[in-house]
């Protein structure tokens, strides 16, 4: 079975401060992939990075980046030089076989000025 | 370019009743998934709709049945409604089978009294 792990419910954090959201997954399947998407309060997920299993390079764009280590089954999500426009719900997700999305229960982040 | 749409933004139900949401794709997609979002959670896969066929089901009951018509827009419906099912029910869009490409909408929120 596919699982999702997101342990942190909620992150408070001051504006301009570094701040990882992480995300556990599991899967006995060797192909997937996953997805971070984040989620302001209108609703709409927003579609951030997508990563196959057979990438491991750690990603930058902008002030994101991402860490996927097969090893932990991990794929951290960190936000460099916070701004208050990144509050928002972040989800992890995990999909296998391109058939059906696993999502976490999401990290809710408050970047305060 | 116009994105996912979906209709109504907000419905209140009674137990008992049926319901039906819509959603509009992306321009120039073809396929139509449909997610539950319980609040505090993650959203749940519940169907996906290509070729006006029912290509992929999540662990969902009967009681949620879709359509899709052939300009690629959908319907999710919902019968015999249960308090459970107020959530937030998002549509994505793509082109082609599959879930790596998804764009979503801003959802319909569905309270069931």
């Amino acid at each position: 079975a596919q699982k999702v792990t997101q342990a942190q419910t909620e992150i408070s954090v001051v504006e301009k401060e570094d701040v990882t959201l992480d995300c556990v997954y599991e899967t006995r399947d060797t192909t997937y992939y996953l997805f971070w998407y984040k989620q302001p309060p209108s609703g709409e997920l927003v579609f951030l990075i997508r990563r196959n299993s057979f990438d491991e390079q750690n990603e930058i764009s902008g002030r994101y980046s991402w860490n996927f280590q097969k090893s932990t089954s991990s794929f951290n999500f960190t936000i460099t030089a916070s701004q208050v426009v990144d509050s928002a719900v972040y989800f992890c997700a995990l999909s296998v076989g391109n058939n059906d999305m696993r999502f976490g229960a999401g990290t809710r982040l408050t970047v305060k000025p | 370019d116009a994105g996912v749409t979906q209709s109504p933004t907000h419905l209140i139900k009674t137990r008992g009743q049926q319901v039906t949401l819509r959603c509009s794709p992306k321009s120039g997609h073809d396929t139509v998934s449909w997610y539950q979002q319980a609040l505090g959670q993650g959203p749940q896969f519940i169907f996906q709709y290509y070729e006006e066929e029912e290509r992929q089901r999540g662990n969902f009951p009967d009681r949620f049945s879709g359509h899709q018509f052939p300009n690629y827009s959908s319907e999710l419906n919902v019968n015999a409604l249960l308090l459970g099912d107020s959530a937030l029910y998002l549509c994505a869009s793509t082109l082609g089978q599959g879930l790596l490409q998804q764009y979503f909408g801003p959802g319909t929120r569905l309270t069931v009294t």
